[in-house]
């Protein structure tokens, strides 16, 4: 059964902490994503990744930073974590061509406090 | 840019009566579509894709949805909802050319009432 492995289901953190989250494909997919879900705000893409090392911001990448040293292993890095970033975070990966869709993680709930 | 809109950010239905969740669409070129569904404090789970000739599509847990060309939408139906289907669900789209990313609806919260 292919898979995208958080590293987390729950996690809590004080402000000014680093956090990192993991996130792991078994799939051989390109494409990896960091996407964080609030009520009401729907999805929203944090960073992104078409190739190991590589690396693009998505729509609200201020406050993240995020590594891809590995084809199947892209984290999450919260340099300082604060109480606005408590969130769910989700990761997602994908093969290049469009016609596959993503295949997500289960969901990091992370609460800042 | 490829956009989704879904009509209707909480939708709710008796057990045992359709479920008919709204997707539109912008775009001249049919793209590919994809319903996911989103149980609570879970990831987004792929219920069903658009991505060939057959417009009328089956996913899992008996929903279906059929791409409509002329009205732009991807609409999301289930003819008899049950309890377990309560959840969020996302319409999401991707260009047939090179683009290698989805375009999320913002969701539907469906609630299932007893």
């Amino acid at each position: 059964d292919v898979k995208v492995t958080q590293s987390s289901r729950y996690l809590v953190k004080r402000t000014g902490e680093k956090v990192f989250l993991e996130c792991v494909q078994d799939m051989d997919h390109e494409n990896m994503f960091w996407y964080r879900q609030d009520p009401g705000l729907g999805l929203r893409l944090i960073y992104f990744s078409y190739d190991v090392k590589m690396k693009e911001k998505g729509d609200i990448p201020e406050g993240y930073s995020v590594s891809r040293e590995k084809k199947e292993r892209f984290s999450l890095i919260l340099e300082s974590a604060s109480t606005n970033q408590t969130s769910m975070y989700l990761c997602a990966s994908s093969f290049s061509q469009g016609n596959y869709g993503y295949t997500f993680g289960s969901g990091t709930r992370l609460t800042v406090v | 840019a490829q956009s989704v809109t879904q009509l209707g950010s909480h939708v709710s239905v008796s057990e045992g009566a359709l479920v008919l969740l709204r997707c539109n669409y912008s775009s001249s070129v049919p793209p590919y579509l994809f319903w996911y569904v989103q149980y609570p404090n879970q990831g987004l789970q792929l219920l069903l894709k658009y991505t060939s000739a057959a417009t009328l599509v089956k996913g899992i847990n008996g929903f279906e949805a059929e791409f409509k060309k002329s009205e732009t939408s991807f609409h999301l139906t289930k003819p008899s909802a049950h309890m377990r289907d309560a959840a969020e669900y996302f319409c999401a789209v991707s260009d047939r050319g090179s683009a290698r990313q989805l375009t999320f609806g913002s969701g539907t919260q469906l609630t299932v009432l007893p």
